[in-house]
């Protein structure tokens, strides 16, 4: 099976970099992805990593490792509507469709 | 669009209820899923349909039953549900294949409370 953990929480200050960390143990998969969920909202994609490296999407950019099977979201210019919970998610290449979730991220952004 | 549309966003059954959950996606997606999500945890993967076929049931419980009535739609039943159900239940979809098969839009969930 897969798992992904992360850490339960993280504080940063507005303006400040964060990163997120996400380390899996799998017999394989596909590729990283992360989602931001706000309270009370719903997991909205944010990037998707097929391949080992660094990419890039406007203030956010996330990263993979599958040597060292560590993946991590990288928040630049924090702002306060950053504050939100950050899952990893990975597909199982078991199940083409199991889709799962890592055990997600707290952020909170202070002013 | 690209939206997935959930209904209803608010559920309050009684245990002996019976009661559905409705989704729909007009993005052309033939991947479609079910995910069970409490506060402060990850959503859990419930059950999954491609092709309008249940391809994954993480073992849920009878008193859940998923249908799929076409390549837009996806409902999830409810029947007897204990209080422990309450929850937030979501459902996603996605294509079925490629880097979009690792993409997944979530409706914006139906907040479920079993009294």
């Amino acid at each position: 099976g897969q798992s992904l953990e992360q850490p339960s929480e993280v504080t940063a200050v507005e303006g400040a970099i964060v990163q997120i960390n996400c380390t899996y143990q799998t017999s394989g998969f596909y590729g990283l992805s992360w989602y931001q969920q706000h309270d009370g909202g719903a997991p909205t994609f944010l990037s998707y990593n097929a391949l080992d490296g660094l990419e890039e999407t406007g203030r956010f950019s996330s990263f993979l490792s599958r040597s060292d099977s560590y993946g991590y979201l990288l928040l630049q210019e924090l702002q306060m509507k950053d504050s939100a919970s950050y899952f990893c998610a990975v597909r199982d290449p078991t199940g083409t469709y199991k889709y799962i979730f890592g055990t997600g991220t707290r952020l909170k952004v202070l002013a | 669009d690209t939206e997935v549309t959930q209904t209803p966003k608010h559920l309050v059954m009684g245990m002996t209820n019976k009661k559905s959950l409705k989704c729909e996606q007009h993005m052309g997606h033939r991947a479609m899923y079910w995910y069970k999500q409490k506060a402060k945890k990850p959503p859990e993967l419930m059950f999954v349909y491609s092709y309008e076929k249940l391809s994954i049931n993480e073992s849920v419980p009878s008193r859940f039953s998923p249908e799929c009535p076409n390549s837009s739609l996806l409902n999830l039943h409810l029947h007897a549900l204990q209080p422990e159900d309450s929850a937030l239940y979501l459902c996603a979809s996605s294509q079925e294949g490629g880097r979009g098969a690792n993409v997944l839009t979530f409706g914006a969930g139906s907040r479920l409370t079993v009294l």
